[in-house]
């Protein structure tokens, strides 16, 4: 357990559902992140929020919408989907963003989505 | 474009044997931080391995050392005494500013 929690663990979805991943980190950290993590892809990363602000949005297509409403919690919220978007979603956590970027980012356990 | 290679999808070795797994990167920036991650079949990431990259000192923890080569972008992992629970996928990463740059992945299976 590293302090970062996800739910829901797995997720099947229709692709006219609309459903929200969650992220809680009790680390007292001040950065999120949101990856996504495809079969023999290197991770991809999708948004970064640093104390609550969105600091990047690696051309993420508007059918991900994230929400970072405090510094411990931050919410994917997912439509209209497609296949391809199936992957294993991860959320991550570190102290500061930032120059060298020297500080640790401690992961959780994901979402493994899958779109149908 | 600044990219992370792992030349080795997959990687095999006999328990308490020594495996070394390999990473180049390209990066113009001379300040920056490379990591080795684990994932095992829980999929919880776990930090393995850090080294700065102005220092010349290869880090070390405990079974876990690299060979940072600076010059030639190299960072390899090397696993002493391989144990069952080393079974994972490995991740070799850079920082570049606020993120993390990633390699595919290297996994790792132990033999008994």
């Amino acid at each position: 357990e590293t302090g970062v929690t996800q739910t829901p663990r797995h997720l099947v979805m229709g692709m006219t559902n609309k459903k929200s991943l969650k992220c809680e980190q009790h680390l007292g950290h001040n950065a999120m992140y949101w990856y996504k993590q495809s079969a023999k892809k290197p991770l991809e990363l999708m948004f970064v929020y640093n104390f609550k602000e969105q600091t990047e949005n690696n051309s993420v297509p508007s059918r991900f919408s994230p929400e970072c409403p405090n510094s411990s919690h931050l919410f994917l919220h997912l439509h209209t989907l497609q296949p391809e978007d199936s992957a294993l979603y991860l959320c991550a956590s570190s102290q500061a963003t930032g120059g060298a970027g020297n500080t640790e980012a401690f992961f959780g356990q994901g979402t493994r989505l899958t779109v149908v | 474009a600044q990219t992370v290679t792992q030349s080795q999808p997959e990687m095999s070795v006999q328990e308490a044997e020594t495996v070394t797994l390999s990473c180049t990167y390209d990066t113009s920036e001379s300040d920056y931080y490379l990591f080795w991650y684990k994932q095992p079949p829980s999929r919880q990431m776990i930090l393995v391995i850090r080294q700065e990259a102005y220092k010349q000192q290869n880090a070390t923890e405990n079974r876990f050392s690299v060979n940072f080569q600076k010059a030639a972008k190299s960072f390899s992992l090397k696993i002493s005494d391989s144990q069952l629970g080393d079974a994972a996928m490995y991740f070799c990463a850079y920082t570049s500013n606020y993120q993390l740059i990633w390699g595919a992945g290297t996994k790792l299976i132990i033999k008994p």
